[in-house]
């Protein structure tokens, strides 16, 4: 069982360019997040999913875009990089949304330069 | 909104003792989730333990267990006999009918 995967580990980005961060998971989890983790800092949720074709805004969604396809897949697209996108980026999984627990990724650092 | 206060963003602990990692939350809901998640220099996230807040008995994992005072909106965590291997950011998590919403963090070193 591999859980949850993300792509690259790391990536460093000139501004102005645009890269999408993949992330996959075979737990058969319907929900899926994004968050992003700042040094010294927790983490924030950029988006969420609930399901294949739903998507949500989280506390950080600016200069962000995603999609849901399909349960498994759940991209994260930047757009015209910022140096304030600097930062190590987690996607994560759950069977539901209560107390089901996040299984994380290993993370993407990526800095924008 | 929900919040998560961590208050101490370092701790140090000789082997073998205990600390407390402390952690306040505020949240209008009911009914809602917290957790305890651990992130060593390897950088992934690791769940400690979690606790409903329906329950008042105090959750437990081995050497892991909180003191959750619903009252206080207070859940700390406590870590008895300290291994190197503890060395790591902890951090506190609230859920409630939104998403994971995370502290700060506090850095634990763990004293040979």
């Amino acid at each position: 069982n591999a859980g949850v995967t993300q792509t690259p580990k790391f990536r460093i980005l000139k501004i102005g360019q645009s890269m999408t961060l993949q992330c996959t998971q075979d737990m058969n989890h319907n929900y899926m997040y994004w968050y992003r983790q700042d040094p010294g800092m927790g983490l924030k949720l950029i988006y969420y999913s609930v399901g294949a074709g739903i998507t949500d805004k989280g506390e950080v969604p600016n200069g962000y875009n995603v999609s849901r396809s399909t349960t498994e897949d759940f991209p994260l697209r930047l757009e015209l990089a910022a140096p304030s996108q600097t930062s190590v980026y987690f996607c994560a999984s759950s069977y539901s949304g209560d107390n089901s627990p996040l299984h994380f990724g290993n993370g993407t650092r990526l800095t924008v330069t | 909104a929900q919040t998560v206060t961590q208050s101490q963003p370092e701790m140090s602990v000789q082997e073998a003792e205990t600390v407390t990692l402390s952690c306040t939350y505020d949240t209008s809901e009911s009914d809602y989730y917290l957790f305890w998640y651990k992130q060593p220099p390897s950088r992934q996230m690791i769940l400690v333990i979690r606790q409903e807040a329906y329950k008042q008995q105090n959750a437990t994992e081995n050497r892991f267990s909180v003191n959750f005072q619903k009252a206080a909106k207070s859940f700390s965590l406590k870590i008895s006999d300290s291994q190197l291997g503890d060395a790591a950011m902890y951090f506190c998590a609230l859920r409630g009918n939104t998403p994971l919403v995370f502290g700060k963090g506090t850095r634990l070193s763990v004293i040979a």
